[in-house]
């Protein structure tokens, strides 16, 4: 088993500029979500999805955006990238949405914006 | 709003040695979660505690939840340096939303 895959693993944008973090999990989760990771802080929750076709807001949701239109996949978009959002993301899931289970975390996508 | 706060956030320890982080959350959240991060590396889950009293074991590691308190705690016992790694509680808020704590940094030394 894959597990989380997230693509890609570096990244370096210029303020402004727009891109996707790809995350898929082949465990037929149900819960999926997005964090961000900063120094010296715990992760922060951006998005998750407790189903196809569901989504909603974490803690920090500003600037970004995500969909969920397979149970696979659950892509992040950054609409026009900032400083602010230099930071390591990490895609997780987990099989329950009603959480009660650990989650499994992807290998993380090291973003820097310049 | 549901926080999270661990300490210490440093923690440096002989091998041999027994020690004890500290988890504390401002609401009530009847899930608490620990984990583990390597440098450069993604979050391995180590416990789920699910209610009050909860206590769970792995080796050298223990964790316990007092809801009451709002307190859970992960003890090292007679450590090693594979223990050596960054440790998250988190908990739970509205079922769909994890809050983490800032991390103890674990650095266990000969």
């Amino acid at each position: 088993n894959a597990g989380v895959t997230q693509t890609p693993k570096f990244q370096v944008l210029k303020t402004g500029q727009s891109m996707t973090l790809q995350c898929a999990q082949d465990m037929n989760h149900e819960y999926m979500s997005w964090y961000r990771q900063d120094p010296g802080m715990g992760l922060r929750l951006i998005h998750y999805s407790v189903g196809a076709g569901i989504t909603d807001q974490g803690e920090v949701p500003n600037g970004y955006n995500v969909s969920r239109s397979t149970t696979e996949d659950f892509p992040l978009r950054l609409l026009s990238a900032a400083p602010s959002q230099t930071s390591v993301y990490f895609c997780a899931s987990s099989y329950s949405a009603a959480r009660n289970e650990k989650l499994f975390f992807g290998s993380g996508t090291q973003l820097s914006v310049l | 709003e549901l926080k999270v706060e661990q300490n210490p956030l440093f923690l440096s320890m002989q091998e041999g040695k027994n020690y004890t982080i500290y988890c504390n959350y401002s609401t009530t959240s009847d899930r608490l979660y620990w984990y583990r991060q390597d440098p450069g590396k993604s979050l391995e889950s180590l416990f789920v505690l699910l209610s009050n009293g909860a206590v769970k074991q792995e080796g050298r590691l223990m964790a316990s939840l007092d809801t009451k308190a709002r307190l859970s705690t992960l003890h090292i016992t007679a450590a090693v340096h594979d223990l050596s790694a960054t440790y998250f509680c988190a908990a739970s808020y509205n079922n769909n939303d994890m809050r983490f704590g800032a991390g103890t940094r674990l650095t266990v030394k000969p």
